[in-house]
C-alpha cells in the first residue's frame, strides 16, 4: 500500500518569500510518479508538477520546483518568490506505475497563506 | 481546450433521497477518475474507468454508489439513498493513457446530506 505524508497542516509566508511544503511517501513499487496540485479557495484541483522516480534531475516547473530525494522517500515542493495568488491548500501525491491501475494516493495536504 | 467540468458544482439533499453528479472529462482521455474528500480527511480514490469500462471500483464505499460511462464519454455517480456520510467533495479527473499519467482535475461538486 501507499501513503503521503505531509506534516505541516498549515504555514505563512511573506510575499516574495520562498516556501518550502514538506512531502514524505511510502511504497514498495520501484517505478512511481509524484505529484504536486494547488486547490485555492474556488475548489478546483490544479496539477503544478511531476516527478518520476527514475527522473535523475529535479523537476521545475516556473516558480515550482521539486526537492526529490529518493533515498529519503521525500519529494518536498518549493515555491520561489511567493505571489498572493499562491495562498491554497497544496496536495502531494503519488501513482505506483507497477500497480494495477494508476489511482493516485493523496496526503492531507498544507495550507498556505501569504501575507502581504 | 475545454477542462474537465462537472454538474452541479453544489447539491444538497435530505438523508435518504437520490443525487446523480456528472462528470465531462477532457476530449480525447479515456481514463476516467472519481475521488471523494469528506471533512477533515484525505482525498480518496473511488473509481477508474478506461474508457465505458470500469479499471479499479475498489474505493467504492458500498452498493449505494454507482458509476456509469455510457459510450466511454461522461461519466455519472450515483449515491442512493444518500446518507450522512456521504457529504463531502467529490472530484471528477481525466488523463491520457500514458506515462505519467498526470491527471487532471474538475472542479469538484460538493454535496451535503442534511
Amino acid at each position: 500500500a501507499q501513503k503521503i505524508t505531509q506534516t505541516q497542516p498549515g504555514m505563512f509566508v511573506q510575499e516574495k518569500e520562498a516556501v518550502t511544503l514538506d512531502c514524505t511517501y511510502d511504497t514498495s513499487d520501484p517505478s512511481y510518479g509524484l505529484f504536486w496540485y494547488k486547490q485555492p479557495s474556488s475548489g478546483e484541483m490544479i496539477f503544478l508538477i511531476y516527478q518520476g522516480s527514475y527522473d535523475q534531475q529535479n523537476a521545475t516547473e516556473g516558480r515550482y520546483s521539486l526537492n526529490f530525494q529518493k533515498a529519503r522517500k521525500s519529494a518536498n515542493l518549493v515555491i520561489s518568490a511567493s505571489q498572493l495568488g499562491d495562498s491554497a491548500m497544496y496536495f502531494c501525491a503519488m501513482i505506483p506505475y507497477k500497480a494495477a491501475g494508476n489511482k493516485l494516493t493523496f496526503g492531507g495536504g498544507t495550507r498556505v497563506l501569504v501575507k502581504p | 481546450e475545454a477542462g474537465v467540468t462537472q454538474f452541479p458544482s453544489h447539491s444538497v439533499i435530505e438523508k435518504g433521497q437520490t443525487v446523480t453528479l456528472r462528470c465531462d472529462p477532457i476530449s480525447g482521455h479515456d481514463n476516467l477518475y472519481w475521488y471523494r474528500r469528506v471533512m477533515g480527511k484525505e482525498i480518496k480514490f473511488l473509481l477508474h474507468f478506461v474508457k465505458e469500462s470500469k479499471q479499479d471500483e475498489s474505493g467504492m464505499p458500498n452498493n449505494r454508489f454507482l458509476a456509469e460511462r455510457t459510450g466511454g464519454t461522461y461519466s455519472t455517480l450515483k449515491v442512493q439513498p444518500a446518507e450522512l456520510e456521504d457529504s463531502g467533495v467529490y472530484f471528477c479527473a481525466s488523463s491520457q493513457g500514458r506515462v505519467p499519467y498526470e491527471q487532471y482535475f474538475g472542479p469538484g461538486t460538493r454535496l451535503t446530506v442534511t
